[in-house]
């Protein structure tokens, strides 16, 4: 069973706190994607990477900054959080060769920033 | 801009039809998914349209129109365990991923 695992489903940081959110999947997939998720809006990507060392800038990645060391493993980094930085964030993974580019999403990471 | 419409919110009784709509503006098009988003759960992938027509799947079928921008997520003999948010989301020319505000489905007994 294909699985993404988001290291905190919850998370109370202070603001101007470093904050990491840790994403893995199992899958071998070559496409990693973090996106935050707030009420009465679509979802938003943060960044994105295509590969190992790479990473995009998506439609708002102010305020963050990802690492992807390990082709499982991306990493979104908060350097100093904000309160309007309180929201969902999502982790997803795709196939690069998918035809249909079907996303799998970890659960969510919860963050508050206080 | 680039626009997803959905509703925000639609009621509907178990065992009934329901069908969701989702209007687009985009730079392009690479095809639309539907998503499934339980309460405090991951999205998990419906459908894909790249062409237009009917494609269906069980219970859940999904419809596009590029012509009109439109697509429609039909859900049949509803389960109460169909309660949640459906989200619609279209591939624009950089293969991108636009996603609307998602659509809340309540089913009442």
């Amino acid at each position: 069973d294909v699985k993404v695992t988001q290291s905190s489903r919850y998370l109370v940081k202070r603001t101007g706190e470093k904050v990491f959110l840790e994403c893995v999947q199992d899958m071998d997939h070559e496409n990693m994607f973090w996106y935050r998720q707030d009420p009465g809006l679509g979802l938003r990507l943060i960044y994105f990477s295509y590969d190992v060392k790479m990473k995009e800038k998506g439609d708002i990645p102010e305020g963050y900054s990802v690492s992807r060391e390990k082709k499982e493993r991306f990493s979104l980094i908060l350097e100093s959080a904000s309160t309007n930085q309180t929201s969902m964030y999502l982790c997803a993974s795709s196939f690069a060769g998918a035809d249909t580019g079907e996303l799998f999403f970890g659960e969510g990471s919860r963050l508050t920033v206080l | 801009g680039q626009n997803i419409d959905q509703p925000t919110e639609m009621t509907a009784t178990e065992g009934a039809i329901v069908q969701i709509n989702c209007t687009y503006q985009t730079s392009g098009f690479n095809g639309l998914f539907w998503y499934q988003q339980h309460a405090g759960e991951a999205p998990t992938f419906l459908s894909y349209n790249v062409l237009d027509g009917l494609e269906e799947k069980g219970r859940f079928s999904s419809f596009l129109s590029r012509s009109k921008g439109y697509s429609y997520l039909l859900l049949k003999e509803l389960q109460m365990k169909d309660s949640a948010s459906y989200l619609c989301a279209v591939m624009d020319s950089n293969y991108q991923l636009i996603w609307g505000a998602g659509t809340k489905l309540i089913i009442k007994p």
